[in-house]
């Protein structure tokens, strides 16, 4: 089955900075790659998703990028602010309903 | 309501006792996911209700843990002689179709058991 991998545990940047996090999949078969943001107190939040057939989203601060050949996909965050600062969950599924698997999460820290 | 409601938000309990986590999906979602989350860790996947197939309950950790889904609508989460390790944050998630639409997920029932 798929094994999502997610680097770093922890992240911690200065306000303005920008944060990068990575995962990587095991399966070849992987197209859909979704994240979460987990506030504390709350349930993941999708934020953005990429789909194999595009290599590169943006979402104003927030950018994805995939590459299928080495089965890796980052999240990019530009200017962050503290309210950036979060568990940032990296996923990856195939069109089975239930084949998702989570990355074990990045603690985004950004300090004013 | 808009959102994917699960209630209670905080539950203690007593060694042995039995609990019930309940679960309101979005309206017209037909995949549910109920996911456990215990402290500062990832998602661990329990149990996948599909439309009116029957549940994928590879995730489920022991036979005290069941979960039904009534109507293809609400689902209640019952663990039976709750055990300290069973504390957790047990987190329910529908989507449109399934994991390859995206999850929205509930703001979560913090479990403790003492």
């Amino acid at each position: 089955g798929e094994n999502v991998e997610q680097h770093p545990s922890t992240l911690s940047v200065q306000e303005g900075d920008s944060a990068v996090i990575k995962c990587t999949y095991s399966d070849s078969a992987s197209n859909y790659f979704p994240w979460y943001k987990q506030e504390l107190g709350k349930g993941p939040q999708l934020i953005i998703d990429i789909r194999s057939n595009v290599g590169e989203k943006k979402d104003q601060r927030i950018a994805v990028t995939l590459n299928k050949t080495a089965k890796h996909f980052s999240l990019h965050i530009t200017e962050t602010q503290p309210e950036d600062s979060a568990v940032y969950f990296c996923a990856a599924s195939t069109n089975n309903n239930n084949d998702m698997r989570f990355g074990a999460g990045t603690r985004l820290t950004v300090k004013p | 309501g808009a959102g994917v409601s699960q209630s209670p938000s905080n539950k203690v309990t007593e060694k042995g006792k039995d609990v019930e986590l309940r679960c309101d999906p979005i309206s017209g979602h037909t995949a549910l996911y109920w996911y456990r989350q215990s402290l500062g860790q990832g998602l661990e996947f329990l149990i996948y209700f599909q439309g009116n197939s029957a549940p994928d309950k590879s995730g489920l950790p022991s036979d005290r843990f069941s979960a039904e889904r009534t109507g293809g609508s609400v689902s209640t989460l019952t663990i039976q002689r709750t055990q300290q390790e069973d504390s957790a944050v047990y987190l329910c998630a529908s989507s449109l179709l399934g994991g390859n639409y995206g999850y929205t997920f509930g703001s979560g029932t913090r479990l403790t058991v003492v």
